[in-house]
């Protein structure tokens, strides 16, 4: 069992379309961060999230931090093929952790 | 500019045999961590450290060994390899264990047969 679960597993969508993943934990985090991880590389922070009810924009991405800090939400407005790739979120407290990510693939 | 840099990058063991996964990081950073990845479970950590001269175990640290050899280096040995050790390993280093970014390499794709 892992400590963040995410949802969901997959996602397949077209071009233009909006989507969001979830990050979700039963414990409490000083912080949460997502990775954004393509094929044959490493993950890559895209932010790190550290105030309850925190909303941190990167161009089309959007992302929240739960007010009571065990949960996050990313939010991808008009999705482009690029943003293709494995979603990571991960809580460093400490040992830096990671949920099972979601897979998004964006249709041209 | 290298960052972390992983060797070797791929690698097929038969049962029983042993090997080392090195990882060097040249950004001065206290924390480096080690990873495998199967598919649909993410990352999962096997060993970190904190600072040098400290190791921890992660999620899944059975059958595997880490030596902090120094700031810069920290390897990952298996002793004695089994085909559910099949998996990408990531390496990655962070400046210190809270809040800040990780840093990671490109992988060692390791088989065993």
């Amino acid at each position: 069992t892992q400590l963040l679960e995410q949802s969901p597993q997959f996602l397949s969508i077209q071009e233009g379309e909006n989507l969001t993943v979830y990050c979700n934990s039963s414990s409490v985090f000083s912080s949460l961060q997502w990775y954004r991880q393509e094929p044959g590389e490493g993950p890559v922070l895209l932010v790190t999230v550290v105030t309850g009810g925190e909303v941190k924009k990167l161009k089309r991405l959007t992302f929240q931090f739960g007010d009571a800090r065990k949960d996050s939400s990313l939010h991808i407005t008009a999705a482009q093929p690029g943003d293709t790739g494995l979603y990571l979120c991960a809580a460093n407290d400490y040992k830096l952790s990671f949920g099972a990510g979601t897979t998004v693939t964006v249709r041209a | 500019n290298a960052g972390v840099t992983q060797t070797p990058k791929f690698q097929v063991l038969k049962t029983g045999q042993s090997m080392t996964l090195q990882c060097a990081q040249d950004m001065n950073h206290n924390s480096m961590y080690w990873y495998r990845q199967d598919p649909g479970m993410g990352l999962r950590l096997i060993y970190y450290s904190a600072s040098e001269g400290t190791t921890d175990k992660g999620e899944v640290p059975n059958g595997y060994n880490v030596s902090r050899l120094n700031k810069r280096e920290f390897s990952l040995r298996l002793e004695s390899a089994a085909p559910s050790q099949t998996s990408v390993y990531f390496c990655a280093s962070s400046r210190g264990p809270q809040k800040t970014e990780a840093f990671f390499g490109q992988g060692t794709r390791l088989t065993v047969v």
